[in-house]
């Protein structure tokens, strides 16, 4: 696979449940990024973890992230149907490319009212 | 709340013609970047510039590529030539330092015809 691949590809779910998708990634990296992009338009910028961090928590949102594993999981509670959208993880080279951004698949999450 | 803009929101092109999407990020940020989507493909990265030249670029940014920073405020990205397949979400972005957050515009939709 390659930098930044997430699973899965797509996620149903109903309100309220949570919702977790998962970020796999290659390379050694300064940071890992979660982005949202809702249909057709632009990236919105969720959470930031660095390398020497394994967990961090922004409203409903936690990030988890294993180096040893090279793996990062967004979980998202108490989904909403507002959160419906498709999720991105994206990683920096730590070594060079640390101006550059490389993005996953992303997971498509549909929440159900 | 501080945004890159880009303009415009969608370009239809003529096969062969030249175009220039233009940005503005956000104003003190040094770091600059231009991506890409593919309809419902990954985000790509293109290019990133900083101190008035280019810091990175990928293989996709070939000699038909070419961004400018032509004043203080704006950041273009010119395709000379466009071909078909040139045919996707163009996003900008913008960052205060390589490797942190990026703000990313709401895309230029380019459709070469």
């Amino acid at each position: 696979s390659q930098q930044g691949e997430e699973d899965p590809q797509a996620l149903s779910i109903q309100e309220g449940e949570n919702a977790t998708m998962n970020c796999s990634y290659k390379t050694s990296i300064n940071n890992l990024q979660w982005y949202r992009q809702n249909s057709g338009r632009g990236l919105v910028h969720l959470i930031l973890i660095r390398s020497n961090e394994r967990e961090k928590h922004s409203g409903r949102l936690r990030v988890t992230l294993d180096t040893s594993k090279k793996s990062s999981s967004l979980l998202i509670t108490a989904s909403r149907a507002a959160d419906t959208a498709s999720y991105f993880c994206a990683t920096d080279a730590l070594a060079g490319g640390y101006n550059k951004l490389i993005f996953g698949a992303g997971t498509r999450l549909a929440v159900h009212p | 709340e501080p945004e890159v803009t880009q303009t415009p929101s969608h370009q239809v092109t003529q096969m062969g013609q030249e175009v220039i999407l233009r940005c503005v990020p956000i104003s003190n940020h040094l770091y600059f970047y231009w991506y890409r989507q593919i309809l419902g493909q990954k985000v790509e990265f293109l290019v990133s510039f900083y101190n008035n030249e280019i810091s990175e670029k990928s293989e996709i940014f070939d000699d038909q590529f070419s961004v400018e920073r032509p004043d203080g405020s704006n950041f273009t990205l010119k395709i000379r030539s466009t071909k078909l397949e040139d045919s996707a979400m163009y996003f900008c972005a913008s960052s205060n330092s390589g490797g942190s957050e990026a703000f990313f515009g709401q895309g230029t939709r380019l459709t070469v015809v």
